[in-house]
């Protein structure tokens, strides 16, 4: 079975800083996927970034990258230079084999 | 630019009643996902759909929830009889190139069981 664990419920950042969500996994499987979803107030969920377990490069898409550890089991992400467009919850979630498992989530505040 | 669209955004429903809540996917994508939220919780997996059969599905998807294609464009989630703890966010997502990229979700269909 497959678990993902966000530790933070909350994270306030100021604009322009830079803020760093956690997120720890747990599987059993040698092939799967990782993932950080954007839920805005609007509640559309929206793919922020993706990463292969077998690529051992950190994806990155513009101002969000993550920092992959399989040893750890560790996926966070990092947002820099936050916007004020930034504020919504983050969803860590993995895949593996048709199943998706997603985290509790963490809020992200962006103050000006 | 398209994207994936749900019907109604709001259904409100009485305890034991069937319920069907529609998505019209992104037209050439192939695999179709239908996830809950329940308020203040995390997204759940519910079913995932390729080539008109199930593909997936998690402990939640019991014998009560049944999901269709019944055309070429629709997506349907059926309840058979719903019970308050059904009451979610639901939300549809469809991808193009297998559940292990990126999924385009739609808006979400809040369900309210009274």
């Amino acid at each position: 079975a497959q678990t993902v664990t966000q530790s933070q419920p909350e994270m306030s950042v100021q604009e322009a800083e830079t803020v760093t969500l956690s997120c720890t996994y747990d599987t059993s499987e040698s092939d799967y996927y990782l993932f950080w979803y954007k839920q805005p107030p609007s509640r559309q969920m929206i793919l922020v970034i993706r990463q292969e377990a077998y690529k051992q490069q950190n994806a990155t898409e513009n101002r969000f990258s993550v920092n992959f550890q399989k040893a750890a089991k560790s996926f966070s992400l990092k947002i820099s230079d936050s916007q004020l467009g930034d504020a919504a919850m983050y969803f860590c979630a993995s895949h593996s084999w048709g199943k998706f498992q997603f985290g509790a989530g963490t809020q992200v505040v962006v103050t000006p | 630019e398209p994207e994936v669209t749900q019907t109604p955004s709001h259904q409100v429903t009485q305890m034991g009643q069937e319920v069907i809540l529609r998505c019209v996917p992104i037209s050439n994508h192939l695999y179709f996902y239908w996830y809950r939220q329940i308020l203040g919780q995390k997204v759940e997996f519910l079913v995932s759909f390729y080539n008109n059969e199930i593909s997936e599905k998690s402990e939640i998807f019991d014998d009560q929830f049944s999901v269709e294609r019944p055309d070429g464009s629709n997506f349907t989630l059926k309840i058979r009889s719903t019970k308050l703890e059904d009451s979610a966010m639901y939300f549809c997502a469809s991808s193009n190139q297998g559940s292990s990229y990126e999924q385009y979700f739609g808006p979400g269909t809040r369900l309210t069981v009274t």
